[in-house]
């Protein structure tokens, strides 16, 4: 079975670009989730997703960042203007509900987005 | 928030040693994950270990629920065993779709041939 896909693997931008991350979830898990990971604040999460609403976007930093899930198997993280420290590396994650109980089970990760901006 | 707090924050072993990570949490949980981060940056899973005790492999760990901790354990350490090992929590709750999970700092990993 094929994994979380994100695209694309590295982002190069300027400094005020548009910047669209994409990622593709594991076939029937219904959670999805953005994570971004620097140094200085290791791995947080930024978004999820149940059923391609967003469920708790406390960690967005601000209204640069945008999320959206379209439809099961496809969400965007997008940010506009982009800034240097944004530069960090973006994780989606996706998993399936827990057995008679709320909330989800094991998170799977994909291989992350590098993004760089100059 | 639930506060996750990893030891040792760096640990260098020889090829062969063996080691045991820790993993301490303030509140009850949900979910625990324990994951490695291999030197190319993917976050690989290792254990689903709300509770209980799982083996895979030269890996095993412990979590005990009730005194908020959780144990890894590697055993005859090889090379590619190094990396950052971390390990995150979901804070339980009795309603809604689940909460954030939460990661600690990680325990960087470094095994000498």
């Amino acid at each position: 079975d094929a994994g979380v896909i994100q695209s694309p693997r590295h982002e190069v931008t300027e400094m005020g670009q548009e910047v669209t991350l994409r990622c593709k979830p594991i076939s029937g898990h219904d959670y999805l989730f953005w994570y971004r990971q620097t140094m200085m604040r290791g791995l947080e999460l930024l978004i999820y997703f149940n059923n391609n609403v967003p469920i708790d976007d406390s960690g967005m930093p601000e209204d640069r960042f945008s999320a959206k899930m379209p439809n099961a198997s496809f969400s965007t993280l997008k940010i506009q203007p982009s800034e240097p420290r944004d530069s960090a590396v973006y994780f989606c994650a996706s998993s399936f509900p827990r057995k008679g109980l709320a909330g989800y089970n094991e998170q799977f990760f994909g291989p992350g987005t590098r993004l760089t901006v100059l | 928030g639930i506060q996750v707090e990893q030891s040792p924050p760096d640990l260098i072993l020889q090829e062969g040693a063996n080691s045991t990570l820790r993993c301490n949490f303030s509140d009850s949980v949900n979910n625990l994950q324990w994951f490695h981060q291999n030197p190319w940056g993917q976050l690989i899973n290792l254990f689903y270990i709300p509770s209980g005790t799982k083996q895979n492999g030269r890996l095993s760990a412990t979590t005990v629920a009730t005194e908020r901790y959780s144990l890894l354990y590697i055993s005859s350490s090889q090379t590619t065993d190094s990396g950052v090992y971390f390990c995150a929590v979901e804070r339980r709750r009795i309603y809604n779709q689940g909460g954030k999970l939460i990661f600690g700092q990680g325990t960087e990993l470094s095994v000498k041939p």
